[in-house]
Parts: structure tokens; C-alpha cells; sequence
């Protein structure tokens, strides 16, 4: 089965730096790779996916990720982060359950990003 | 709007009575699964349900109960609920199988459940 290790509990950073989010995953077989955001007192939002094709994908809102299949990681990164990035961020991985279907996620603890002004 | 609803939002019961947790969504979507949020541990999936009368276990079913009796309603049920079941729980959908190719869930707000 697989596992997702996320690297830092809680990162602070100020207002307009760079922040990296680190996420690491157990398998080095073909998987799908996500990022979720989660807001303060709210649900789960999915931020980007890896699928297949390039290595690195964009969120509409700036965050990129670069998949590293030799490193099985994952990490999540910004140039320039805003107060209103400050929020849990849950990297996951796609797994199959026994009859070989992918029917669950598997989530890391979670990074909790909180940006000072 | 594409929504997940869930309720209650926040509950506070005691040991051994029984209650249930609504979740529904307006999406059509035929996946529906709950996972339960716990400090340091991430989200860990619950029960999951491919569609109406399917149901399978996730990684930690003890204690709890599903039903899919229509394809918008995915109830979790506490028939004995005790002080380790204390938690934050999320219902997600989605179009197809929540890890499969170019899948989204949808996450509810959470319902924050004490057991005292």
C-alpha cells in the first residue's frame, strides 16, 4: 500500500517569499499524485493533479508542483506567497484497493502554511 | 451550486448513543466515500461506496456503518459511538473512482464530532 510523507508540519513564512511544501510518496510505480487545500473551518479544495505528460502542473492561483518519479516526491511550491495562501495543505496519492481499482487516496499529516505580514 | 453538504456541522454525544452523520451531494456523482481527519495522521479513509447499494470498507471501518440506498445520500452511522471516534469527518464525492484518471472529489465542510 502505498504511503505519503509530508516532510514539515507547519511552515511559516512572510508575506511575498517563496515557500516549498515537501511530499514524498512510498511507491515508485505509475500513480496519481494530488494536491488539496484546505481554508480554515472548511472542506477539502483540490489545488492541482499529476497524471501523466509533464512533470510540472500549475494551480490557477500561482502554486506549481514538479512530479520526481526517481525521488518519488511531490513537492508543492510557490515564488511569492499572500496572506490569503495561509491554510493546510494535504498532498495525496492515488492507491488501488484489492480488486485493483483505484478507489481511495491516500493523504499525507498535512502542512499547515501560515503567512505573516 | 456543485456542493457536498453535510450535517450536523458540529455534535458533542455521549458514549453508546447511536447517531447518524447525513451527507448528500448534487452532482450526480456515483462515488462517495468518508474519511475522518485526526491530528499528525492526515485523512484516512472510512467506508467508500462506487454507487447506489455498493459499499466497501477503507482503512478504518470499525465502528462505523454506511448505507447507499440513492445515489445523492451517503449516511455514516455511529450505532456505539465511543471517545476514540472523536474526530473531523469529511464526506467526498466524485464522477468516478476518487484516485482513478482525472478525478476531482468534492469535499463536504466536515461535521466535528465529540464523544465525551
Amino acid at each position: 500500500a502505498q504511503s505519503v510523507t509530508q516532510l514539515d508540519s507547519q511552515v511559516p513564512v512572510f508575506e511575498e517569499a517563496p515557500v516549498e511544501l515537501r511530499c514524498n510518496y512510498s511507491s515508485s510505480v505509475s500513480v496519481y499524485l494530488f494536491w488539496y487545500v484546505q481554508y480554515p473551518n472548511q472542506g477539502l479544495q483540490l489545488l492541482l493533479k499529476y497524471l501523466s505528460g509533464s512533470t510540472l502542473v500549475e494551480s490557477i492561483n500561482g502554486f506549481e508542483a514538479e512530479f520526481n518519479k526517481s525521488q518519488t516526491s511531490f513537492h508543492l511550491r510557490k515564488p511569492s506567497v499572500h496572506i490569503s495562501d495561509t491554510a493546510e495543505y494535504f498532498c495525496a496519492v492515488s492507491d488501488r484497493d484489492l480488486a485493483g481499482g483505484y478507489n481511495k487516496l491516500i493523504f499525507g499529516a498535512g502542512t499547515r502554511l501560515a503567512v505573516h505580514p | 451550486e456543485a456542493q457536498v453538504t453535510q450535517n450536523p456541522r458540529y455534535l458533542i454525544t455521549v458514549t453508546g448513543k447511536k447517531l447518524t452523520v447525513t451527507c448528500s451531494q448534487n452532482m450526480n456523482h456515483e462515488y462517495m466515500s468518508w474519511y475522518r481527519q485526526d491530528p499528525g495522521l492526515g485523512l484516512r479513509q472510512i467506508y467508500y461506496s462506487m454507487n447506489v447499494e455498493v459499499t466497501d470498507k477503507g482503512d478504518v471501518p470499525e465502528g462505523y456503518k454506511v448505507s447507499r440506498k440513492e445515489k445523492r445520500n451517503f449516511p455514516l452511522i455511529l450505532e456505539s459511538p465511543s471517545p476514540n471516534q472523536t474526530s473531523l469527518y469529511f464526506c467526498a464525492s466524485s464522477r468516478i473512482a476518487v484516485g482513478a484518471l482525472n478525478t476531482e472529489a468534492f469535499f463536504g465542510q466536515g461535521t466535528r464530532l465529540t464523544v465525551v
